[in-house]
């Protein structure tokens, strides 16, 4: 069965960087392009942007350009976030997702929460 | 802000049907099709409806999809109470080929 796996919790300093892994399986890992969406505490879902599988290349939405690294390990079938420069508001539930067509999410990951506090 | 309107809240009795709606423009809703998410309290969200009225499989047909022009609308009838949850429209706004949700639309069954 498909599953996407993503890594655990994390609790970060501000200006510290993190790196959040969402490993895919149960499919060709290259068929469906990888999305990220975060979620702030008690908040609505928010699109980061996407990377596709094929050629690894990102897309960025307007709010996540800069810090922000979507990145892959096709070998192992994972694909990673990466934040740098932590900041207090970058506190969310961090999601991976897949990309039936077009931001359609037909499976999604269990979520990683970063926590960033000093 | 979102660029797709949802109500923030929802409620009504168990057995009965309630719609959400999702307000969107022509370059979002009115050119790309329109999914459908339920997130229960601490879970990940889960797909309800693609292509505007798709189910995928195991979904109960108590949910349903609809698009017309620049709106969408998830109905759930004979509500229950495992039903109660946070649900979200999302499409492609195809101008600026980005990835965009409603705000969401919390269910009470009361």
């Amino acid at each position: 069965q498909v599953q996407l796996i993503q890594s655990g919790s994390e609790l970060k300093n501000p200006g510290a960087s993190v790196k959040v892994s969402c490993k895919a399986s149960g499919y060709s890992f290259t068929a469906h392009s990888i999305n990220w969406v975060r979620q702030a505490p008690g908040q609505g879902l928010e699109w980061m942007g996407w990377i596709n599988v094929n050629t690894g290349t990102p897309t960025y939405a307007q709010g996540f350009i800069g810090r922000f690294v979507f990145s892959l390990d096709t070998s192992v079938s994972t694909a990673y976030l990466q934040i740098s420069g932590l900041k207090a508001e970058d506190t969310a539930v961090y999601y991976c997702t897949r990309d039936r067509n077009d931001i359609e999410f037909d499976y999604w990951g269990q979520g990683t929460l970063v926590t960033v506090s000093s | 802000q979102s660029m797709l309107t949802q109500p923030p809240s929802v409620s009504a009795a168990p057995g009965q049907k309630v719609t959400i709606s999702c307000s969107g423009s022509g370059s979002n809703i009115g050119s790309s099709y329109v999914s459908w998410y339920q997130q229960l309290p601490g879970t990940a969200p889960k797909l309800l409806i693609y292509d505007n009225y798709k189910r995928p499989s195991g979904i109960p047909d108590r949910f349903s999809g609809s698009k017309s022009g620049t709106s969408a609308t998830l109905g759930i009838t004979g509500l229950q109470t495992e039903d109660e949850a946070d649900y979200y429209c999302a499409t492609l706004d195809s101008i600026l080929r980005t990835g965009v949700f409603g705000g969401g639309t919390k269910l009470t069954v009361l």
